[in-house]
């Protein structure tokens, strides 16, 4: 069965920042197009940052510059190192698998909860 | 940049049908995804690639696109399918999109 479980969040301060992390089971990360998608509270889904297999990089422009995707091998795991955090960040940030010719995602993690408040 | 339309919120009384619309320029031309989402819990693809179906997705979910118009039709909707419903796009101005999410109430 794959599993992908998301941790990390918690309260930061405006400016600060935080390491996401997916822990991935059943499927190999760096095979894959993997994703994290945030939702603000009462608001709709957003992405915000692919790796593909090949390692290429996407990311959503209101992230650009402070949101850093990345992968461990070893640890079959994928990272968000969110940097300059601002309170429109706060969200639930998902991790998931997705397929990278149709882009869609067909496994989704739990979520993990970042709030950004003084 | 590429914009995904649809609407807040349909109701449809059980054992009745449900069609939310996905309105985007051209739409007919991409590969449209849906998403369920129930409170507290994470999105669950219901169709992928216009009208195809995961395994385990029941066959009442079925979905289509024409134009300027995607949509995700739900036949004999049951209580269980009260849920946020989600298209998504990938387009080369956008990258990854997300439509603003659809209220499905079952009355």
């Amino acid at each position: 069965e794959v599993q992908l479980v998301e941790s990390g969040g918690g309260l930061i301060q405006p400016g600060g920042s935080v390491r996401l992390s997916c822990v991935a089971s059943g499927v190999t990360v760096s095979s894959n197009y993997m994703s994290w998608v945030r939702q603000a509270p009462g608001k709709g889904l957003e992405w915000v940052s692919s790796m593909y297999m090949s390692g290429r990089i996407d990311n959503a422009d209101s992230v650009k510059g402070r949101f850093t995707i990345s992968r461990d091998h070893s640890k079959n795991t994928l990272y968000l190192e969110m940097n300059s955090l601002r309170a429109d960040d706060t969200a639930v940030y998902y991790c998931a698998r997705g397929v990278d010719d149709l882009y869609y995602m067909d496994v989704w993690g739990k979520g993990t909860t970042v709030t950004v408040s003084s | 940049s590429y914009v995904l339309t649809q609407p807040p919120s349909v109701s449809v009384a059980p054992g009745q049908t449900a069609k939310i619309a996905c309105g985007g320029n051209d739409i007919g031309s991409k590969s449209v995804h849906w998403y369920q989402q129930k409170p507290g819990q994470a999105p669950v693809l219901v169709v992928y690639d216009d009208s195809d179906r995961p395994s385990g997705i029941p066959e009442r979910f079925s979905g289509s696109t024409s134009g300027n118009t995607a949509t995700l039709t739900i036949s004999r909707v049951e209580a269980g399918d009260e849920a946020d419903y989600y298209c998504q796009v990938w387009d080369s101005s956008s990258d990854l999109l997300f439509g603003g999410g659809t209220k499905l109430t079952v009355l």
